[in-house]
């Protein structure tokens, strides 16, 4: 089967650093996506992964280890508005469609 | 300047009824989809249109009838409401289904409740 977890929850404080952990289990892979989901709103694209290694973007990035089904999105430097479900997606071996995990919901506090 | 739009935003109807969901796009994408994200925000994806013709149907009620009058649009109607229908239906597009490295743009997506 065709599995994707994250935690469902995490806490920080405005300022500091988080890292959300994403692993999969897919038939094939063709790229790890991550997407920012505020309430109530669309998700928006933060990162795309096909290689190993880290891809940096401002405050996030995103880092990709094939042989261990594993990425993980670091957010530096944490804003209140950083607030909002993050949702690692798959692309298997079906390339016409992404797995969705089932997002974690990251609170930033003052 | 929308990218992908949606109509209606909120849809609130009552089980049996019929409704259609509208999705369109003005990025010139190839490739369109619906999604169904439940009440455990759980995003999951329910067809894919490249160039108007139906690439992915991934066991969706018969019920759930997508049809894509040109490639910047793809509407979905369903038929016979049920309770579990309850979602947030998001539309999206891509630039090619081909070029996999390519992210997906979401619409605003459409809260639809069935009573």
């Amino acid at each position: 089967g065709q599995n994707i977890d994250q935690p469902t929850e995490m806490t920080a404080t405005e300022g500091a650093i988080v890292q959300i952990n994403c692993t999969y289990q897919t038939s094939g892979f063709n790229g790890l996506f991550w997407y920012q989901q505020h309430a109530g709103e669309a998700p928006t694209f933060l990162s795309y992964n096909v290689l190993d290694g880290l891809e940096e973007k401002g405050r996030f990035s995103s880092f990709l280890s094939r042989s261990k089904g594993y990425s993980y999105l670091l957010l530096k430097e944490l804003q209140m508005k950083d607030s909002a479900s993050y949702l690692c997606a798959v692309r298997g071996e079906d390339t016409d469609k992404l797995i969705f995990g089932t997002g974690t919901r990251l609170q930033v506090f003052p | 300047d929308t990218a992908v739009s949606q109509t209606p935003k909120y849809l609130v109807t009552q089980m049996g009824n019929d409704k259609s969901i509208k999705c369109e796009q003005n990025l010139g994408h190839d490739t369109m989809y619906w999604y169904k994200q439940d009440s455990k925000k759980f995003l999951k994806i329910m067809f894919s249109y490249n160039n108007k013709e139906l690439i992915i149907n991934e066991t969706v009620p018969n019920r759930f009838s997508p049809k894509s009058p040109d490639k910047a649009h793809l509407n979905l109607h369903i038929n016979s409401l049920e309770l579990g229908d309850s979602a947030v239906y998001f539309c999206a597009s891509s630039q090619d289904l081909l070029a996999i490295t390519y992210e997906q743009y979401f619409g605003p997506g459409t809260r639809l409740t069935v009573t």
